[in-house]
């Protein structure tokens, strides 16, 4: 089945810093979708990317849509302690039944 | 924006038990839910798709009789872990479609099983 490969697995990073963490995949897809995750919650949408190329922003977070359609990147600038979380990325193929494909996630540790 | 609620927030319960997990869409309707299972810092991992109206469709590796799921109305789904064992322990979490792939999760559901 599909797989995505997300890294890095962990990042720690002091306040103020720029955060870049990407998700490769060996399948193309329709949509990228990024998700963040607190402790003890669900997962909560943050990006979703339709286009091949797209690059789209979400206040201090940008990610992109590769152009090969196998891989994306989330950048967050200026980290903030509220950052702290599981950041997911996700693949969808609409013949996939409506199922996502979602890598093991990057977990970031930011240092006030 | 789409909510989707899970009661309860966390259970804890004996071993042998049955336990049931409600997922609900509070403004929009859902005929497909998902539920996943995620283990401590791992990622989630599918369970199966709920149906309204019709049977679930489970992932391989996922015992259908252990894991019940009911889709009865367009805005509740339940999960029922029968019979639970200390390895069923988990995080819990359902979802409902959006747009284009997009889903919306609840916000979990910690089953402890003693």
């Amino acid at each position: 089945g599909q797989q995505l490969n997300q890294s890095p697995q962990s990042m720690f990073i002091q306040e103020g810093e720029d955060v870049s963490m990407n998700c490769t995949s060996s399948s193309i897809f329709n949509t990228w979708l990024w998700y963040k995750q607190d402790p003890g919650e669900g997962p909560v949408l943050l990006i979703a990317l339709y286009k091949a190329g797209e690059l789209t922003s979400n206040g201090r977070l940008t990610a992109q849509f590769g152009i090969t359609r196998k891989d994306s990147f989330l950048n967050i600038s200026a980290s903030i302690p509220s950052d702290v979380g599981i950041y997911f990325c996700a693949g969808f193929y609409n013949t996939n039944a409506g199922k996502s494909t979602f890598g093991d996630g990057t977990t970031l540790t930011v240092k006030p | 924006g789409a909510v989707v609620s899970q009661h309860p927030s966390w259970v804890i319960c004996k071993s042998g038990t049955s336990v049931k997990i409600e997922c609900r869409s509070l403004d929009f309707q859902a005929t497909t839910m998902f539920w996943y299972r995620q283990f401590p810092k791992q990622s989630l991992m599918l369970m199966a798709t709920s149906n309204e109206g019709s049977k679930a469709t489970y992932e391989q590796g996922v015992e259908k009789d252990k894991f019940l799921i009911n889709h009865a109305s367009l805005t509740l789904s339940t999960l029922t872990v029968t019979s639970a064992h200390p390895e069923d322990s988990s995080f819990y979490i359902c979802s409902a479609p959006g747009a284009q792939g997009t889903q919306y999760f609840g916000p979990g559901t910690r089953l402890t099983v003693l």
